[in-house]
């Protein structure tokens, strides 16, 4: 079955960088983008973007261009989320979510079990 | 586009019927997902396209609507429904959520 499986827990202090992986299974992950998708805490979702996995173009949304960036491994099935000069409102959980596409319809219908990132002194 | 979930939270008892609305601030056609978030969970998705059930989801949930005004509804609320709702556009990017709608028990 399809499953997208992120990397543990990250505590970081403000300034440093992070990097967070969500490794694919269960289909052939260059067919169907990756979305990310922040959830600070207490809050909703916030879409930060996506990433083609077919031509590896990323996409980000306002808000989250310059110190985020989006990568992939296609040899591992796996997406990457890098967050670089940490800042405290940094501090959410990040999912990843595979973007399907039928019949002219979007969805998101497989999502990561999400990344909590922590950025205190 | 922004989307605006009404009410922001509401209280239910199990088997009541329960509707929460979503307004988009300009025309999105039917390109718009529900999904239910339970805490400390991913979100998982309900419905697509409106009104298009995903796979698996049980049949007391149901979408509808097209345009600017959408309705998630949810029949004979049962105990594992008691959950914060969102809604979400895919008619253009950025694709923007709605702030949720949080279900608890009365």
């Amino acid at each position: 079955q399809v499953q997208l499986v992120q990397s543990g827990s990250e505590l970081k202090k403000p300034g440093a960088s992070v990097k967070v992986s969500c490794k694919a299974s269960g289909y052939t992950f260059t067919t169907k983008p990756i979305n990310w998708v922040r959830q600070a805490p207490g809050q909703g979702l916030e879409w930060m973007g996506s990433i083609n996995t077919n031509t590896e173009n990323p996409s980000y949304a306002q808000g989250f261009t310059g110190r985020f960036v989006f990568s992939l491994d296609t040899s591992v099935s796996t997406a990457y989320l890098e967050i670089i000069n940490l800042e405290a409102e940094d501090t959410a959980v990040y999912y990843c979510a595979r973007e399907t596409r039928w019949d002219l319809q979007d969805r998101f219908d497989s999502w990561g079990q999400g990344t909590l990132v922590t950025v205190s002194s | 586009i922004q989307l605006t979930q009404s009410p922001s939270s509401l209280s239910a008892s199990v088997g009541d019927r329960v509707t929460i609305t979503c307004r988009a601030s300009q025309g999105i056609s039917n390109y718009l997902a529900w999904y239910q978030q339970k805490p400390g969970e991913a979100p998982n998705l309900l419905i697509y396209g409106a009104s298009t059930l995903q796979s698996g989801v049980p049949s007391r949930f149901s979408g509808s609507g097209f345009g600017t005004d959408f309705t998630l509804t949810i029949n004979s609320l049962q105990p594992e429904d008691f959950a914060t709702y969102y809604c979400q556009q895919f008619n253009n990017y950025p694709r923007t959520f709605g702030q949720g709608t949080k279900v608890e028990i009365k």
